[in-house]
């Protein structure tokens, strides 16, 4: 059974400093993985996606990496801002038909970026 | 405006008093699901629907059922809800291999 584990669950930075967040799965047999930000009270929001054929995806400050081989993706934020301070979820959906839906979440990291 | 909307929003209810908590999407998309997401466990899958009449099991389905009779809805039912199943649940449309998520019911059972 493939376990999604982000460590720290926790990051408190002051503003200006990078971000990196961790991912890590189980089962190297994946389709693709996405990250998530969710603010309090609110639902997801889906923010990078990578396939399992690609390394990395890149959108403004945002980059994610992808190493099958070794279970792992990290999600880097450049220059944090206060506005970044959100929990953020990774998840990563099964090699199988017609399964891209069938997402397993990590239990997310708490990020409060200070001014 | 591309939405995912759930109602209710809030629901305070009674051990064993049927509830349906709807969810529909007005992207057109085929996939739809719930999660459930409650403190130190995360994110988890109730049910999933690749598209109309076509359901399947998530991580955990015991007490829920669902039904997909068109592609804009996907309502979660609790037969017979128990205080367990207190917690906050999420629907979710999809489309290209991502998900939209909607704002969440924050559901508990008394």
């Amino acid at each position: 059974k493939q376990e999604v584990t982000q460590i720290p669950a926790a990051l408190s930075v002051p503003e200006g400093e990078n971000l990196v967040l961790n991912c890590s799965f189980t089962d190297s047999a994946i389709y693709n993985l996405q990250w998530f930000r969710q603010d309090p009270g609110k639902g997801l929001t889906s923010l990078l996606l990578i396939q399992s054929s690609q390394r990395e995806q890149t959108s403004g400050r945002l980059n994610a990496s992808l190493d099958k081989s070794s279970g792992r993706s990290t999600l880097y934020i450049a220059a944090s801002q206060p506005g970044d301070s959100a929990t953020y979820l990774c998840a990563v959906s099964p090699w199988a038909t017609d399964s891209w839906g069938k997402l397993q979440f990590g239990a997310g990291t708490q990020v409060v970026v200070t001014p | 405006e591309a939405q995912v909307t759930q109602n209710p929003r809030y629901l305070i209810t009674v051990t064993g008093k049927k509830l349906t908590v709807t969810c529909s999407q007005n992207m057109n998309h085929e996939y739809m699901s719930w999660y459930r997401q409650d403190p130190g466990l995360g994110l988890r899958q109730i049910y999933y629907s690749m598209n109309v009449e076509v359901t399947d099991k998530g991580d955990v389905p015991e007490g829920y059922k669902v039904s997909r009779k068109e592609k804009r809805n996907f309502p979660l039912i609790l037969e017979s809800p128990s205080p367990n199943q207190t917690s906050l649940y999420f629907c979710a449309s999809g489309g290209d291999n991502t998900q939209y998520f909607g704002p969440g019911t924050r559901l508990t059972v008394l």
